[in-house]
């Protein structure tokens, strides 16, 4: 089986820089992905992690350490638009490549 | 960069009617489509895996028969909600394996059924 946790809400300010946490438990890995979710729409992608390391992506930036199941997303210089909620989404190795969602981070931006 | 379109975004209809929402990838052939649901304030649920040719694979405790999946062409998933009831009303979302690594999420369906 799979188990992926997140907090549930985070609330941060404009300008600041905040850290969603992941832990995951999975039979088999190949894949951590973050996406970002708007109320009402559908997900979008952010980032891709499969080796251990820091991925940058603009503002955006992921970790992933798999020797301890964990991963990260870094959101530098908050824009309140960032408010959103965040996906972390684990890929099991084999079988049909389906993509297991955490509940997600509700992330609230204040001025 | 790759592209899938869900119809309709929204749709209201009466009990005991069906519903069937359409998911097209645009630019890339998607052979392997997956339909999830999800409810106010809660996560994505897988429902099912379609793959183009061949019959879906269900997620335990989801009913094949009230939602049916028709995968026909490398373009082109289906998902019929048979029988609708306000239970069912929820947003469904298709998304596809998409190039180079990631998956694509249709736009999105908010079903109420009344």
């Amino acid at each position: 089986g799979q188990n992926i946790d997140q907090p549930t809400e985070m609330t941060a300010t404009e300008g600041a820089i905040v850290q969603i946490n992941c832990t995951y438990q999975t039979s088999g890995f190949n894949g951590l992905f973050w996406y970002q979710q708007h109320a009402g729409e559908a997900p979008t992608f952010l980032s891709y992690n499969v080796l251990d390391g820091l991925e940058e992506k603009g503002r955006f930036s992921s970790f992933l350490s798999r020797s301890k199941g964990y991963s990260y997303l870094l959101l530098k210089e908050l824009q309140m638009k960032d408010s959103a909620s965040y996906l972390c989404a684990v890929r099991p190795s084999g079988g049909y490549q389906k993509v297991t969602f955490g509940t997600g981070t509700k992330l609230q931006v204040i001025p | 960069g790759a592209v899938v379109s869900q119809h309709p975004s929204w749709v209201i209809c009466k009990s005991g009617t069906s519903v069937k929402i359409e998911c097209r990838s645009l630019d890339f052939q998607a052979t392997t489509m997956f339909w999830y649901r999800q409810f106010p304030k809660q996560s994505l649920m897988l429902m099912a895996t379609s793959n183009e040719g061949s019959k879906a694979t269900y997620e335990q405790g989801v009913e094949k028969d009230k939602f049916l999946i028709n995968h026909a062409s490398l373009t082109l998933s289906t998902l019929t909600v048979t029988s609708a009831h306000p239970e069912d009303s929820s947003f469904y979302i298709c998304s596809a394996q998409s190039p180079p690594y990631g998956y694509t999420f249709g736009s999105g369906t908010r079903l109420t059924v009344v």
